[in-house]
């Protein structure tokens, strides 16, 4: 399968531990993206890398998420200190560098997390 | 900002009937619209987008979509849905920035 991967499928952790997520993207895109999902609610951009460089976040990323992408291949985005709140769908995509938007994006399967 | 409205939050449908989704848009400069489907227990997949020229677009499936730049739609369409069309439907839209915008979905349950 060539497409979007994401691992772990599922974690579950107590409050306030840290976990950390990694997406591979579609090898020949140079773009990926992370979105949160929660229940009822259509995905919501979370930052976007282009290769290595992270060239937007969104107000949704709290100091105690980060995100990376050191050689501009798989991508992790870790949660630090964790909240009941942050529970949710964590999802990758990838596309190709198009101009004006005209990118298709691929997502993954996705991370379900959930905080107890 | 950009934000995207979805009516319809669930559908029910008997097999064979007519479906349409509907999409609004806010933004007022020149955008491209994409609509994406997960089926259960799959991961989200491109149904059909649209970027220029003609506004009716065809995707995958037998859907099709049009777009009415003046009244900010984007509505899915399906002259006769069936039972595997049974899915959550998000429209979503992209002002040439590279982020996503997602409606809040649609969960559409097709009955036989």
């Amino acid at each position: 399968d060539t497409g979007v991967s994401q691992n772990p499928r599922h974690k579950i952790t107590k409050r306030g531990q840290n976990v950390t997520f990694r997406c591979d993207p579609i090898s020949e895109h140079n773009r990926l993206y992370w979105y949160r999902q929660t229940l009822g609610q259509g995905p919501e951009f979370l930052t976007y890398f282009q290769n290595e460089a992270q060239l937007e976040k969104s107000r949704l990323l709290s100091d105690r998420f980060s995100a990376e992408r050191p050689k501009g291949s798989f991508s992790t985005l870790e949660i630090q200190r964790t909240e009941q709140g942050d529970s949710a769908m964590y999802l990758c995509a990838s596309s190709e560098e198009l101009a004006g938007g005209r990118n298709e994006q691929f997502f993954g399967p996705g991370t379900r997390l959930t905080v107890l | 900002a950009q934000s995207v409205s979805q009516h319809n939050h669930h559908v029910i449908l008997s097999e064979a009937a007519s479906l349409e989704l509907g999409c609004n848009y806010s933004y007022g400069g020149t955008v491209n619209l994409f609509w994406y489907v997960q089926y259960p227990g799959q991961h989200l997949q491109l149904l059909l987008k649209y970027f220029s020229g003609d506004p009716l677009v065809k995707g995958i499936k037998g859907f099709e979509a049009e777009f009415i730049k003046s009244k900010f739609s984007f509505n899915l369409r399906k002259p006769s849905v069936q039972w595997s069309d049974t899915a959550e439907y998000f429209c979503a839209v992209n002002g040439g920035y590279n982020k996503l915008i997602f409606g809040a979905g649609t969960r559409l349950a097709v009955h036989p």
